[in-house]
């Protein structure tokens, strides 16, 4: 079945370093999400990517979906502490409704 | 911004019994609400696709005699759970996803339930 595999699982960086997550899927994606959680909340929408090879900045936040729509990234420049949290990427099956969650990455940020 | 609430935030029940948690879309018309369970600091199960006027879709695994979802209107699923057990403790949190708009899903607080 579809499988949509998310990396890494950690990331601890220093405030100001970069940081990136990918998400691969096994299949090719209608669409992309990302959600961020911060630590005892619940997921919060940040973007949806629909286009091939399409590319979406949210201030110091970078999203990307690949060309053949099976890969994402999400890169976040200059972190800060506030960064902090999981983030998940969501893949919308072709033809379909369901989505599936990447196993999410947690971001720890030093001050 | 399109605002789910969920209630109750947290619950804390006795073995045996059944809880009822409640799903709302606020401002917005929900079509298809999901229920996924959480546990700590690991990723999203689904565990259920509730359309309104429908029964709802289980995933694989998920006991559809345990987790009972109504999904009565537009705005509103339900999610009970029947004869708890504490294995059946976990953080549950409710998604909406807005008629025929797009395939984002707007997030409600969750729910944490303990059973004892």
């Amino acid at each position: 079945g579809q499988q949509v595999m998310q990396i890494p699982q950690y990331q601890h960086v220093q405030e100001g370093e970069d940081f990136t997550t990918y998400c691969n899927s096994s299949t090719t994606l209608s669409n992309i999400q990302w959600y961020k959680q911060r630590p005892g909340g619940h997921p919060v929408f940040l973007i949806q990517l629909v286009k091939s090879g399409e590319v979406k900045k949210q201030k110091r936040l970078t999203f990307q979906f690949g060309e053949a729509k099976k890969n994402s990234s999400l890169h976040i420049t200059a972190t800060q502490t506030t960064d902090v949290g999981t983030y998940f990427c969501a893949g919308g099956g072709a033809g379909g409704f369901k989505t599936i969650f990447g196993a999410g990455t947690r971001l720890f940020v030093k001050a | 911004g399109a605002v789910v609430s969920q209630h109750p935030s947290r619950v804390i029940c006795k073995s045996g019994t059944s809880v009822k948690i409640e799903c709302r879309s606020l401002d917005f018309q929900a079509t298809t609400m999901f229920w996924y369970r959480q546990f700590p600091k690991q990723s999203l199960m689904l565990m259920a696709t509730s359309n309104e006027g429908s029964k709802a879709t289980y995933e694989q695994g998920v006991e559809k005699d345990k987790f009972l979802i109504n999904h009565a209107s537009l705005t509103l699923s339900t999610l009970t759970v029947t004869s708890a057990h504490p294995e059946d403790s976990s953080f549950y949190i409710c998604s909406a996803r807005e008629q025929e708009v797009s395939d984002t899903q707007y997030f409600g607080p969750g729910t944490r339930l303990t059973v004892l």
